[in-house]
Formats: structure tokens, C-alpha cells, sequence
């Protein structure tokens, strides 16, 4: 059974760079048939996509963020990271990971696994 | 303010039948697939519905799922307490350089 994990501080300094890490167990993040992606949720809000990576390499991120934005993988450590950079308040959210099957399969074009979520403070 | 509009809440009484609406524009539901997502009190969500109306192994035949232009919808027959929760729609957008998008959530509240 495939399972995700985030780890990362759970207090960041506001103007300085969050950095959580989602590692992948029970499963290769080298398919073919997979993205991995970040959402978040802000205390008492709904959903928001930060954005999502390949095994290759390739990301696609959410134009509101993509100016502070970095995710990469890891395939040697089946894991893929998150670094958001010149946090706000704003960004102060349970950080999800979850993996996004491509379309024409099973799941397909969906978020079908997640990770527990992580709570991340921006505060001073 | 979401993309995809969801009205904030829905409430329903035991075995009622009970549908949530998700509406969206041409750039999103109406070239895209949608998927729902139910979150429980204080979990992640997790996936109830892909590809506009198919179920993921395990998910009840009590959830259903239908898309209609640039709206969709997902149904809860014989409503079961546990059920009470946020729902979730969500469908990539093709607008700027496309990203996902979700709406603000139903909350649903079983009386």
C-alpha cells in the first residue's frame, strides 16, 4: 500500500523559505503513471494546488506562486520536496502531499493518495 | 475566491438523498475531468469520485458523480452520519499556463 509523508519545520520565520520534504513508501516515484503534488489548506479554508512534479523532472506550478516557488525529486530517495520562499502569514496552512494519477488510467486525472498533512506556522 | 463555485453548506437527515453542485467555466469542468474529495474532521481528503462520475476501489456505490457542460455534481443516497463533512470538487484548468483548481468546499451537516 503506497503511503506519503510529509516532514518539515512546522515554525517559519516570516521572508524566509519553507522547506518540506514528502517521502513516498510502499511504491516507485519513478512511474510512468504518476505526478506529485503539493496542497495546502489555510486554517478554517478550502483547498489550494501549489503544484506538481514529474519523476523526470518536470514541474508545473501554480502562477499565483510561482515566482517563490521551487519542487524537485528525488528518485535515489523516493522522495519530492517543497521550498517556498519569502513566507508570509499568508502561507500559513496544513501542507498536503498527494499523488496525481495521469489521465486514462485507473484514478486518472485525480489526487488519489495523500499524505497526513503537516501544519506549518509563519510567525515571528 | 474559489474558481469553482460550491455553495458553502447542505445538510440532509438519515437515508435522505442528498447532491452537492460545483460550478465552473469552459477553461476548467467544461474541457476537464472532475474529481470530488470528502474530508473528514480534522484528516486529509481523500478521493470519491475521478473522471467526472467513476468510483476508486473501496468508495461506496452511495456516492455518484455527473457533469453537465460547466457544472458538476455529486450525490450522496441514503445519507449515513458519518458522512457528515467537506466535499470537495476539483478539475485542471486551462487558462495561463493551466493549474488545478478547487472549489470552496460544501460543508455537510447531518441532522
Amino acid at each position: 500500500q503506497l503511503q506519503l509523508q510529509e516532514s518539515g519545520p512546522g515554525l517559519v520565520k516570516p521572508s524566509e523559505t519553507l522547506s518540506l520534504t514528502c517521502t513516498v513508501s510502499g511504491g516507485s516515484i519513478s512511474s510512468r503513471n504518476y505526478f506529485w503534488g503539493w496542497i495546502r489548506q489555510p486554517p478554517g479554508k478550502g483547498l489550494e494546488w501549489i503544484g506538481s512534479v514529474y519523476y523526470t523532472g518536470s514541474t508545473y506550478y501554480n502562477p499565483s506562486l510561482k515566482s517563490r516557488l521551487t519542487i524537485s525529486v528525488d528518485t535515489s530517495k523516493n522522495h519530492f520536496s517543497l521550498r517556498l520562499s519569502s513566507v508570509t502569514a499568508a502561507d500559513t496552512a496544513v501542507y498536503y502531499c498527494a499523488r496525481r494519477a495521469v489521465r486514462g488510467i485507473i484514478n486518472g486525472d485525480a489526487f488519489d493518495i495523500w499524505g497526513q498533512g503537516t501544519m506549518v506556522t509563519v510567525s515571528s | 475566491q474559489s474558481v469553482l463555485t460550491q455553495p458553502p453548506s447542505a445538510s440532509g437527515t438519515p437515508g435522505q438523498r442528498v447532491t452537492f453542485s460545483c460550478s465552473g467555466s469552459n477553461s476548467n469542468i467544461g474541457s476537464n475531468a472532475v474529481s470530488w474529495y470528502q474530508q473528514l474532521p480534522g484528516t486529509a481528503p481523500k478521493l470519491l469520485i475521478y473522471n467526472n462520475n467513476q468510483r476508486p476501489s473501496g468508495v461506496p456505490d452511495r456516492f455518484s458523480g455527473s457533469k453537465s457542460g460547466t457544472s458538476a455534481s455529486l450525490a450522496i443516497s441514503g445519507l449515513q452520519s458519518e458522512d457528515e463533512a467537506d466535499y470537495y470538487c476539483a478539475a485542471w484548468d486551462d487558462s495561463l499556463n493551466g493549474l488545478w483548481v478547487f472549489g470552496g468546499g460544501t460543508k455537510l451537516t447531518v441532522l
